[in-house]
């Protein structure tokens, strides 16, 4: 079946620790995204991609680290500088044209322990 | 800096009632998203509206768009207890930006017997 699968879908982190999110979609899209959701609100973009090799900052990069090496994946790697990382953490992709839906992976909870 | 907001933020309804969320926008913009979200779930894409006086339903929903005065709206028609979920709209910014979406802090609708 064709989707987004993003791993782990439960992650612990402890203070100091960088954490790799993962992301892989089959949908043969261009477009990543990575959104972080806290308790009770809307979404905010991190990173997004068009293209391969090539990625640009969201709206709270600080603290977050991607690469796009494959059209595929989309990692997120979550550093020690990001202060309150906990969060739900979703990955989209979509087709690079305007108007086109934007799809969502089920998410990784990231707590800080 | 685009900014959407949703009213009302928290929605009780009795089944079989109708209702009518709404999701304002502070740019210019003819790009709009509605997406429902189940507790500890990902996001399901509902609705794209692409155009002024865009008007698309499904089911017991429809949702329009009015880009003059930056106005969506997600109607309810007769309520059922599978309609409880958080609904979110999202505005993309346009431009070469496609599918950078801001979201409005979400809806949370609970339908009652």
């Amino acid at each position: 079946d064709g989707g987004i699968t993003q791993s782990p879908k439960y992650l612990f982190r402890k203070e100091g620790q960088n954490v790799t999110l993962s992301c892989e979609q089959n949908l043969n899209h261009d477009a990543m995204y990575w959104y972080r959701q806290d308790p009770g609100q809307g979404l905010r973009l991190i990173y997004y991609s068009q293209i391969v090799n090539d990625f640009q900052k969201g709206d709270i990069a600080e603290g977050y680290s991607v690469s796009r090496e494959k059209k595929e994946s989309f990692p997120l790697t979550v550093t020690s500088a990001q202060k309150n990382p906990t969060a739900f953490y979703l990955c989209a992709s979509s087709k690079r044209t305007t108007g086109n839906t934007i799809y969502f992976g089920e998410g990784s909870w990231l707590t800080v322990v | 800096e685009l900014k959407v907001e949703q009213n009302p933020l928290f929605l009780s309804m009795q089944e079989g009632k109708n209702y009518t969320i709404y999701c304002n926008y502070s740019t210019t913009s003819d790009r709009l998203y509605w997406y429902r979200q189940d507790p500890g779930k990902s996001l399901e894409s509902l609705f794209v509206l692409l155009s002024n006086g865009a008007v698309k339903q499904e089911g017991r929903l429809m949702a329009s768009l009015d880009t003059k005065a930056r106005l969506s709206t997600l109607h309810i028609t007769a309520a059922v207890h599978d309609l409880s979920a958080t609904y979110f709209c999202a505005v993309d910014e346009g431009g070469t930006s496609y599918g950078k979406l801001t979201f409005g802090q979400g809806t949370i609708l609970t339908v009652h017997p």
